[in-house]
Order: C-alpha cells, then structure tokens, then sequence
C-alpha cells in the first residue's frame, strides 16, 4: 500500500519569514503533484515533479523531487498572507493510474 | 479551457435520504475520480471512471456509487445518508492515456454535502 506523509502537520508563521514542507514515503512515485486548497475550495495543482531530483520554481515556491522519486519538498521564500492553505502532495503510480495523497500541510501566514 | 464544474455546491440531506452529485471534466478528459474530504480523514478516494467503466475503486460502502456518460460527465450517488456521509465530495479529470508516463489530476470546486 502507497502511503504518504506529510510534515510538518500545522505551521504559524509571520509574513516574510521562510519555510519548508516535506512529503515522504517510503514508495517509488512516477510523478508527485502539489496542490494548494483554500477553505471550501477544491484543490489547486500548483507544480508535477516526474525526474529524479528535479526542482521547479513558482515564484516564491520551489518544488524539488528526492533523487529516488520517494519524497519531496515545497519551499517557500517570504512568505504571504495569500499563501495561506492545505498544501497537499500527491503521489502517482501504476503508469498514472493511480494517486495516494498525503494528509496535507495548513499553513497560516499572519500578516 | 473550462475547468472542472460540479453540481450542486452545496446540499442538504437528511438521514436516510439519497443523493446525486454531478461532475463535469475538462474537455478532452476522459478520466473522472471522485473523492471524500473530511477534516479527520482527509482525501479518500472513491473511484474512478474512465471511458464509461469503473477502473479502481476505494474503500467505501456500496452505499456509495458512480457513474460515467459517453460525454465523460460523471455522477455520484449515495444511498440511505448517515451523519457521517457530511463531507466535501470532489471530483478531478485527467487526461490519461496508455501511453503515460505520469499523470495529473485537476480537481472542481467541490459539492459541500450536509446530513442532518
């Protein structure tokens, strides 16, 4: 069974100041999608890391994808209120047939 | 592109009553995935249609069933509503192929469903 985990679970901070989220496991992913979902709102795909130790950068955000496709990160630099959210991390497998998501990361940025 | 929509946004049931929640993909998806999200439990998957046919599907009753049209439009139905069916039901389509080496998923604004 595909799991992920997310760390940290909550996390406060103050606008400006940086941060990093992880999702792990101990499964091979083809690729890893992360989402970002307001209250109410479905989910918002925001990058797909697919390469063994790719980064992408959004912006502020920079996504990278462990070297054996098991884990990833989300750093943001500088944070906004506007980024305030669940940050989800999901994972594909089974040539894209298949997600597991983790259990996501709230983030509260206070102004 | 239009994104995905899903119809109604908001609903209330009361116990033991029946539901059917609509979902319309992106053009050209032919994959629909329905999930449950709660405040405890997360994401959980339902299913998941493509082409018609039900291709995997989660660990939910058999209250709970879907759908899917020759237009890829999806539905969801639960039957005899508990408590515990409250939740945000959504849905997602990707455009999945054979020939895919990855995937990605796009999600719709969500039904907020409300049992009393």
């Amino acid at each position: 069974t595909q799991l992920l985990e997310q760390s940290p679970q909550f996390l406060s901070i103050q606008e400006g100041e940086n941060l990093t989220v992880y999702c792990n496991s101990s499964s091979v992913f083809s690729s890893l999608q992360w989402y970002r979902q307001e209250p109410g709102e479905g989910p918002v795909l925001l990058v797909t890391v697919v390469t063994g130790g790719e980064v992408k950068k959004l912006k502020r955000l920079t996504f990278q994808f462990g070297d054996a496709r098991k884990d990833s990160s989300l750093h943001i630099t500088a944070a906004q209120p506007g980024d305030t959210g669940l940050y989800l991390c999901a994972g594909s497998y089974n040539y894209g047939q298949n997600f597991v998501f983790g259990p996501g990361t709230r983030l509260s940025v206070l102004p | 592109k239009a994104g995905v929509t899903q119809t109604p946004r908001y609903l209330i049931k009361t116990r033991g009553q029946q539901v059917t929640l609509s979902c319309s993909p992106i053009s050209g998806h032919r994959s629909v995935s329905w999930y449950q999200q709660t405040p405890g439990q997360g994401l959980q998957f339902l299913f998941e249609y493509f082409s018609e046919t039900q291709r995997n599907k989660g660990n939910f009753p058999g209250r709970f069933s879907g759908r899917q049209f020759s237009n890829s439009r999806s539905e969801m139905n639960v039957s005899t509503l508990e408590l515990g069916d409250s939740a945000l039901y959504l849905c997602a389509s990707s455009f999945w192929t054979s020939g895919s080496s990855y995937n990605e998923q796009f999600f719709g604004p969500g039904t907020r469903l409300t049992v009393l």
